[in-house]
């Protein structure tokens, strides 16, 4: 069963921040965030490892709950290019199971 | 180091025809994915190599699909006799399974048209 994110879909205003949250009902060994743009391929963001963890590229950070199976993204001071879908993935038996999605338009 | 590098890009075919899409992995990565996604769904595990060997395959992955990976460098998936419902963008990805990090580097993907 995939993870579930939420929310569907955000919108902004260039300089909001948001979050978005990734839940499972399975154990979660790590944590992968990907963006897509439109006719493009998932982008690579982070990955978390360990419960607890929390990571930060820019102005995208994330944050691992293991014991909740649980992560969340979050996005600082939005930029026009932060718009896209996020998808978080979790591993299994060394194939990543993608998440619902979440679509993010940030506007000027 | 140029990528994950998929061709083609784009490919219209009459149902029941066959097609094949080859993907080029980055160099040295050991581990190459097949996934495949519809429109607004996020990508579905295939298959996937260690190497040569193709380790697993998805449930999804019916006999009409095949994939190879026969030097252990590029892979391809064909498609026989496609239906309607192949119609996806098919995408690749390559990692380098090394300890506990096994970051996967999409490539651009091929867009399947079936009509």
């Amino acid at each position: 069963q995939q993870p579930v994110q939420s929310p569907q879909a955000v919108i902004l205003r260039e300089g909001e921040d948001a979050v978005i949250n990734c839940s499972s009902s399975k154990a979660l060994y790590s944590v992968h965030w990907y963006r897509q743009k439109h006719g493009e391929a998932p982008v690579f963001l982070m990955i978390l490892l360990k419960g607890g963890e929390q990571k930060g590229h820019e102005k995208i950070s994330a944050s691992f709950n293991e014991k909740k199976q649980q992560s969340s993204l979050y996005l600082t001071a939005s930029q026009l290019s932060y718009s896209g879908t996020y998808f978080c993935g979790t591993e299994r038996e060394d194939k990543l199971i993608f998440g619902t999605g979440t679509r993010l338009q940030v506007f000027p | 180091d140029t990528g994950v590098s998929q061709d083609p890009r784009h490919k219209i075919t009459k149902r029941g025809q066959n097609v094949t899409f080859r993907c080029d992995p980055i160099s040295e990565h050991n581990r190459l994915y097949w996934y495949r996604q519809t429109l607004g769904q996020g990508p579905e595990f295939l298959t996937y190599f260690q190497n040569e060997a193709q380790l697993e395959k998805s449930r999804l992955l019916s006999d009409r699909f095949s994939a190879e990976r026969p030097k252990g460098s590029f892979s391809t998936l064909e498609i026989q006799r496609t239906e309607q419902g192949d119609s996806a963008m098919y995408l690749c990805a390559s990692s380098l399974a090394a300890g506990p990090t096994d970051t996967q580097y999409f490539g651009p993907g091929t867009r399947l048209t079936v009509l």
